[in-house]
């Protein structure tokens, strides 16, 4: 079955340092890729998201990088700032053509961004 | 910018009631999602609704479990025997075609 998961549980990263989160995921024919970010008491915020066709998308001081040779996903959070603290999740769908259907989740990776 | 809505905030039912739990998706989204979070696990599917039917469901949303779109605004998840176990945060989401899924910010359903 799909399975998608974290390196790492948390992520300490000082105020103006870029940060990086990974995940690996299992399902080679996963086609679409999400990343979101959940701030405490709050549902999954959409961050970036990256079809299997593609291997970087950038957006405002994000990046998401795909590396499907080796079934990783990467979050680059560029100066990072405190209000990017919160946990944030991989989700992954598999190859249906299209955004739609179940999402699978990652179990999330707590970022603490110290002054 | 247009959020999805859930109420309310936090349920606390006793165990074997029937609880409702609703969502106001995205106005011009045409695909919904039901997912649960227990506290310190991942996000997992309950369940997703197109054109009035369910498309999809996984193996928690068993015959305890219902949803419906009662109107062209809401969508609701109802438990009809709540237990222990389904204690958890309730997250509602929306797409629109080949958009991401949006969520709102879930329902603390607690059950005593």
């Amino acid at each position: 079955g799909e399975s998608v998961g974290l390196h790492l549980p948390t992520l300490s990263v000082q105020e103006g340092d870029n940060s990086i989160i990974n995940c690996a995921y299992s399902n080679s024919a996963s086609d679409y890729f999400i990343w979101y970010k959940q701030e405490s008491g709050k549902g999954p915020q959409f961050i970036i998201d990256i079809r299997s066709n593609m291997d970087k998308r950038q957006g405002q001081r994000v990046t998401v990088l795909l590396n499907k040779t080796v079934k990783h996903l990467s979050l680059q959070i560029a100066a990072t700032q405190p209000g990017d603290s919160a946990v944030y999740f991989c989700a992954e769908l598999p190859d249906r053509g299209s955004t739609l259907g179940r999402l699978y989740f990652g179990r999330g990776t707590q970022l603490t961004v110290w002054p | 910018e247009p959020e999805v809505t859930q109420t309310p905030s936090h349920q606390v039912t006793q165990m074997g009631q029937e609880v409702i739990l609703r969502c106001v998706p995205i106005s011009n989204h045409l695909y919904f999602y039901w997912y649960r979070q227990i506290l310190g696990q991942k996000v997992e599917f309950l369940v997703s609704f197109y054109n009035n039917e369910i498309s999809e469901k996984s193996e928690i949303f068993d015959d305890q479990f219902s949803v419906e779109r009662p109107d062209g605004s809401n969508f609701t998840l109802k438990i009809r025997s709540t237990k222990l176990e389904d204690s958890a945060m309730y997250f509602c989401a929306s797409s629109g075609i080949n958009q991401p899924q949006h969520f709102g910010d879930g329902t603390r359903l607690s059950i005593l």
